[in-house]
């Protein structure tokens, strides 16, 4: 059973579209990440995301919006999309404990031609 | 803007043991050192973390020195399967607003 999933693995579009990523974690955690990895395999953190309620927002354009229906899923939604875009995200989960550690999905690779 | 410096790259051979180095000379009292691993095309993966004792388990062992200054993960009998990137964070936050910053790591290449 995958604790953390992602989906689409892969996506490849135009620039100018909108496109949405999924994420579900089934680990009961209370606290969700987005994380983006460029060519140069930085990964940085965009949002996270406590209990439905936005917590960390790293200066992400607002093109970029994740929404949180439920403590089990974060989904990342992407308009307009750019070049600039194209990288591996990174959904991650952890329970919000001190001791936390994060637990990540396997990624989705996006490609904006 | 990671708080920690590691090496570039490291090689080690299958079965023997991988030591690899972490400064966090800015660490400050409450943060723990956490180690993470991302082989090639995964997401990252958790191995260890501690505050001031050494710590261990099923996957390595997480040597932190007196000063808290640096670390050092080892990975006791190094398999290919372990060549990875592995990354050294010190963790800010807590209570949900933890935020790991990942900085470059070092690429760990198990040779047989």
């Amino acid at each position: 059973d995958t604790a953390v999933s992602q989906t689409p693995k892969y996506l490849v579009t135009q620039m100018g579209n909108d496109k949405s990523i999924k994420c579900e974690q089934n680990l009961g955690h209370d606290t969700m990440y987005w994380y983006k990895q460029d060519s140069k395999k930085f990964l940085k953190i965009m949002f996270s995301y406590n209990n439905k309620e936005l917590i960390i927002n790293e200066t992400v354009p607002n093109r970029f919006s994740p929404k949180s229906p439920d403590k089990a899923h974060l989904n990342l939604h992407i308009n307009s999309l750019e070049l600039g875009d194209s990288a591996v995200y990174f959904c991650a989960s952890t329970p919000g404990d001190r001791d936390a550690k994060l637990f990540f999905g396997s990624g989705t690779q996006l490609s904006v031609l | 803007d990671a708080k920690t410096t590691q090496p570039t790259s490291m090689d080690c051979a299958e079965g023997r043991a991988a030591n690899l180095p972490c400064n966090h000379s800015t660490i400050s009292g409450n943060e723990y050192v956490y180690w993470y691993r991302q082989i090639h095309s995964q997401g990252p993966q958790y191995i260890i973390h501690g505050l001031k004792n050494n710590e261990t388990n099923e996957m390595a062992s997480l040597i932190i020195t007196e000063d808290r200054k640096s670390s050092t993960l080892i990975l006791p009998h190094a398999t290919l399967r372990d060549t990875a990137v592995y990354y050294c964070i010190v963790r800010h936050g807590g209570g949900g607003s933890e935020k790991l910053v990942f900085g470059k790591g070092t690429k760990l290449t198990v040779n047989p």
